[in-house]
């Protein structure tokens, strides 16, 4: 079974532009969730999208966005770009989306922002 | 969210016995348990959780204490691929829906040939 797949893996953008990232879960699952890791910060919840809906956010501004498609298969969206959103942007998903469920990492998206 | 504190970093030395702590004194009854970790330049990869009672999978063995306030993850044989950062993170059980991994700094594990 193929793994997570994240496309781009690698993006240089400049300030002030906007991005968008996208997520091929298992073949299967339903839940999707994503996530930034940077040097300082960790790795840091953004968001987990179910059936096509927003379930759970986490504490970060609304120029960070997303969405799931009816394959489940996901997009974030980062508008007007600042420097400090350098990171990994990681996707995971799991099969039903419950506490007790493993979550399969994707390899990241690179994004720098000059 | 309950908390975990978990060391820094740890070292050992290939084909030993690893045993990485992680104490998480205020968790709740409905708290599971779930170890993952990073190899370089990869995303997490899940190693195992529990609830109550020990677990053991290909991976790893998770031991919980009997009043579950902490718990250690032990590799059987560590080899240069177990290098990583181990991350303990507690996830709770709502009645319905989904709760999200809240991954802490973790413990750097080196593994020495």
């Amino acid at each position: 079974k193929a793994g997570v797949t994240q496309t781009p893996r690698y993006l240089i953008k400049t300030r002030g532009q906007q991005v968008t990232l996208s997520c091929s879960p298992i073949s299967g699952h339903r839940s999707v969730s994503w996530y930034q890791q940077t040097p300082g910060q960790g790795l840091q919840f953004l968001f987990e999208y179910f059936s096509e809906t927003q379930r759970n956010k986490g504490n970060f501004p609304g120029r960070f966005s997303g969405r799931q498609f009816s394959n489940s298969r996901s997009e974030m969206n980062v508008s007007t770009l600042e420097l400090g959103d350098s990171a990994l942007y990681l996707c995971a998903s799991s099969l039903v989306g419950v506490p007790t469920d493993t979550q399969y990492f994707g390899p990241g998206t690179r994004l720098t922002v000059l | 969210d309950a908390k975990t504190t978990q060391p820094n970093s740890m070292e050992s030395n290939e084909e030993e016995p690893v045993h990485l702590p992680c104490n998480h004194s205020t968790i709740s009854g409905t708290d599971y348990i779930h170890w993952y970790r990073q190899l370089p330049s990869q995303g997490p990869e899940y190693v195992i959780h529990g609830l109550t009672s020990n677990v053991n999978n290909r991976m790893a063995s998770l031991a919980i204490a009997e009043d579950r306030k902490s718990s250690t993850l032990i590799l059987h044989r560590a080899t240069l691929r177990d290098a990583a950062v181990y991350y303990c993170i507690l996830r709770d059980v709502p009645n319905s829906g989904n709760t999200p991994l809240v991954f802490g700094k973790g413990t750097r594990l080196s593994v020495i040939a």
